[in-house]
């Protein structure tokens, strides 16, 4: 049974570039939320997808945009990238129709220079 | 106020002991509660979830609920040096936002062999 995967591992980008990350959940899971953590603190919730469409999102700005593809995969789009922008991104997939339960995938730690 | 608050430690116990981990949540409309083991580096891990108020034992995990006091407790028994981590309270179900976690900054557990 896979679990959550994310890609890239990691990433350097400079200031103002845009990122892409991307994320499968768990089998069987249809609902996948993207986290920010940044050190020493817990993870940030920036949105949630679930059928194609945002459904929730955190205090995050509009230069954070997401979607998600009908084999439930997701992506995060980072626009205009600031340095406090550097952090470790975390996909959760869950399932709908469960109880909530949330598995993180390995994460993605962006750099912006 | 936070919404989900822990003590950051560093909680240091003896190898053998219990490791005692307390989060406190300001929602009373809180319906799910989990708690996340996060190695240094790594993405959190979900250990243990509770839904009704009293206690829940999963080997030598026991997470402890009492929603009249907006208290989570996590008990680790016979502590183990492999224990050593983050330990991430996660509350969701505030004012209806359904799939939406809210986690704490986590408490920094070290388990002296």
């Amino acid at each position: 049974d896979a679990g959550v995967t994310q890609s890239p591992t990691h990433l350097i980008k400079t200031r103002g570039q845009q990122v892409t990350l991307r994320c499968s959940p768990k089998s069987g899971h249809d609902t996948v939320s993207w986290y920010q953590q940044a050190l020493g603190q817990g993870p940030q919730f920036i949105f949630q997808y679930y059928e194609e469409e945002e459904r929730q999102r955190g205090n995050f700005p509009d230069r954070f945009s997401g979607h998600q593809f009908p084999n439930y995969s997701s992506e995060l789009n980072v626009n205009a990238l600031l340095l406090g922008d550097s952090a470790l991104y975390l996909c959760a997939s869950s399932w709908t129709q469960g109880l909530y339960e949330q598995y993180f995938g390995p994460g993605t730690r962006l750099t912006v220079t | 106020q936070k919404e989900v608050e822990q003590n950051s430690g560093p909680l240091s116990v003896p190898e053998g002991a219990i490791a005692s981990l307390n989060c406190t949540y300001s929602d009373r409309g809180s319906q799910s509660f989990f708690w996340y083991r996060q190695y240094s580096g790594k993405s959190p891990e979900l250990i243990m979830f509770i839904y009704s108020n009293g206690d829940k034992e999963d080997g030598r995990f026991t997470a402890q609920l009492n929603k009249a006091s907006q208290y989570v407790s996590l008990l680790i028994r016979d502590s183990q040096p492999s224990d050593s981590a983050t330990y991430l309270c996660a509350v969701n179900g505030f004012r209806n936002t359904g799939n939406q976690f809210y986690f704490g900054t986590g408490t920094s557990l070290t388990v002296i062999p």
